[in-house]
């Protein structure tokens, strides 16, 4: 069965200080990877996603995450963290290719961010 | 705008109640899921369903039941069995990732409280 690992609970920085949160997946196939982040009270909004290819992705608010296979890691980064960044952000892996919704999407536990001045 | 609905908000519950939580998509998407999401639990699936008229149980599925007799709808019933209702729930959905999509877009959430 698939699963999540975001060891880090919780992760405070400093505004403008780099950021990187960690995860590690299990799974046996070919994964596709997201990272989502979540506002208290409100839904999940997609951060970026790595299904093939280079295995350094691009998202959305100057995120990015390097796909590891060789460590099982899909690890985000940011190069300067902004106070509106503070938030909880979650790693998820599903199935790719053909096994597509055949087996859902699993989610780690989170990583509360926080940001101080 | 396309994105997907849940109603209500803010929903009370008295204990022994059914109450059912609504989730309505215009994206036009096959696959919709319900995740129930607990403090330091991360997310975790109840129900998902690829097509009409047909759903699968996920990890926690009892003492919750679904329908999905529209491609736009997947309401969720929280019974009476469900031990421990109150929670946040979402209601998200996804296409295939050879049509562009793979991820799941997700509602604003229902946040249920049993009084």
């Amino acid at each position: 069965a698939q699963s999540v690992t975001q060891p880090d609970i919780h992760i405070t920085v400093s505004e403008g200080a780099s950021l990187e949160l960690r995860c590690n997946y299990s799974y046996g196939a070919t994964p596709y990877l997201f990272w989502y982040v979540q506002s208290p009270g409100q839904g999940l909004q997609l951060l970026l996603k790595y299904f093939s290819g280079d295995t350094l992705v691009q998202g959305i608010k100057g995120f990015e995450a390097e796909f590891k296979r060789s460590q099982s890691s899909f690890n985000l980064r940011k190069p300067s963290v902004h106070w509106s960044d503070a938030a909880e952000y979650f790693c998820a892996v599903g199935a790719g290719g053909s096994n597509f919704g055949n087996e859902k999407l699993t989610f780690g536990t989170g990583t509360r961010l926080t940001i101080i001045p | 705008d396309g994105g997907i609905t849940q109603s209500p908000k803010y929903l009370f519950r008295k204990e022994g109640q059914n109450v059912t939580l609504s989730c309505e998509q215009n994206l036009n998407h096959d696959a919709m899921y319900w995740y129930r999401q607990d403090p330091g639990q991360g997310l975790r699936l109840i129900y998902y369903s690829q097509i009409v008229n047909d759903f699968q149980k996920g990890d926690i599925a009892e003492g919750y039941s679904v329908s999905r007799e529209k491609k736009e709808s997947f309401p969720l019933t929280v019974t009476s069995a469900q031990k421990n209702p109150t929670a946040f729930y979402l209601c998200a959905s996804s296409i295939e990732p050879d049509s562009g999509g793979g991820e799941a877009f997700f509602g604003q959430g229902t946040r249920l409280t049993v009084v």
